[in-house]
C-alpha cells in the first residue's frame, strides 16, 4: 500500500523560502507523477504543479511558476516543494498526491 | 481550463442533490469529483465522469452533457455534509472552486 508522509508544520518569516518534503513508502517514487496542491484556510484546492521523478520533468500552474520549485530524490523516494519569497498569501496547507493517494498535508504559516 | 461550480447548497435529508461544474473548454481526459470534509483529506468519489471510485456508495453518481458536468447524491444524508470539488486532469490539473453542501 502506497503511503505519502509529509514534513511537519512550518512557521516562516515573510520574504524567506521554505522546502517541504513528501516521502513515498510502499512503492518506488518513479512509478508516479508527484503533484502538489495548495489549500488556504477555509478555501478551495489549487493545483501547484507536478514532477515526474523518472526524468525530473515538471509542469506548473501559471500562477505558481515564479513561486514554486519541484524536485525529487529517487534515492530517498522523496519529492520536494520549495516556496520562495513567502508572503501571507502563502499561508496554507500543502498536500502532495500521486493522484490516488494523498499525503496528510503540511501547514505553512507565514508571519513575522 | 476553468471549472465553475454551483454555489453552496442546503438540502433536506432524503432529497436529491445536484452539484454542477461547467468547463470553459472540452475536458478530453474526463472529469473527476472529490469530497472533502473539514479537517480531512480530499477523497475521490467519481472518476472519468461516471465511474464510482472503490468503496463509494451507489448514492453518488456523475453525469455530463457537453461542457456541463454534474454530481448527484440521492438520497442526501447527514454524513454527506462536505465541500465537493470537480477536477480535470489534462496536461495541467484544475479544480473547481468547490460547492459547500449543508443540511437544511
Amino acid at each position: 500500500e502506497v503511503q505519502l508522509q509529509q514534513s511537519g508544520a512550518e512557521l516562516v518569516r515573510p520574504g524567506t523560502s521554505v522546502k517541504l518534503s513528501c516521502k513515498v513508502s510502499g512503492d518506488t517514487i518513479t512509478a508516479y507523477y508527484m503533484h502538489f496542491v495548495k489549500q488556504r484556510p477555509g478555501q478551495g484546492l489549487e493545483w501547484i504543479g507536478r514532477i515526474d521523478p523518472e526524468d525530473d520533468s515538471t509542469k506548473y500552474a501559471e500562477k505558481f511558476k515564479n513561486k514554486a520549485t519541484l524536485t525529487a530524490d529517487t534515492s530517498s523516494n522523496t519529492a520536494y516543494l520549495k516556496l520562495s519569497s513567502l508572503t501571507s498569501e502563502d499561508t496554507a496547507t500543502y498536500f502532495c498526491t500521486t493522484d490516488i493517494v494523498w499525503g496528510q498535508g503540511t501547514l505553512v504559516t507565514v508571519s513575522s | 481550463t476553468v471549472l465553475t461550480q454551483s454555489p453552496a447548497l442546503a438540502v433536506s435529508p432524503g432529497e436529491r442533490v445536484t452539484i454542477s461544474c461547467r468547463a470553459s473548454e472540452s475536458v478530453s481526459t474526463g472529469m473527476h469529483w472529490y469530497q472533502q470534509k473539514p479537517g480531512q483529506l480530499p477523497k475521490i468519489l467519481i472518476y472519468n465522469e461516471f465511474s464510482q471510485a472503490p468503496g463509494i456508495p451507489a448514492t453518488f453518481n456523475g453525469d455530463e452533457a457537453e461542457l456541463k458536468f454534474t454530481l448527484t447524491i440521492e438520497p442526501m444524508e447527514g454524513d454527506d455534509v462536505a465541500t465537493y470539488y470537480c477536477q480535470q486532469k489534462l496536461t495541467l490539473w484544475t479544480f473547481g472552486g468547490g460547492t459547500k453542501l449543508e443540511l437544511k
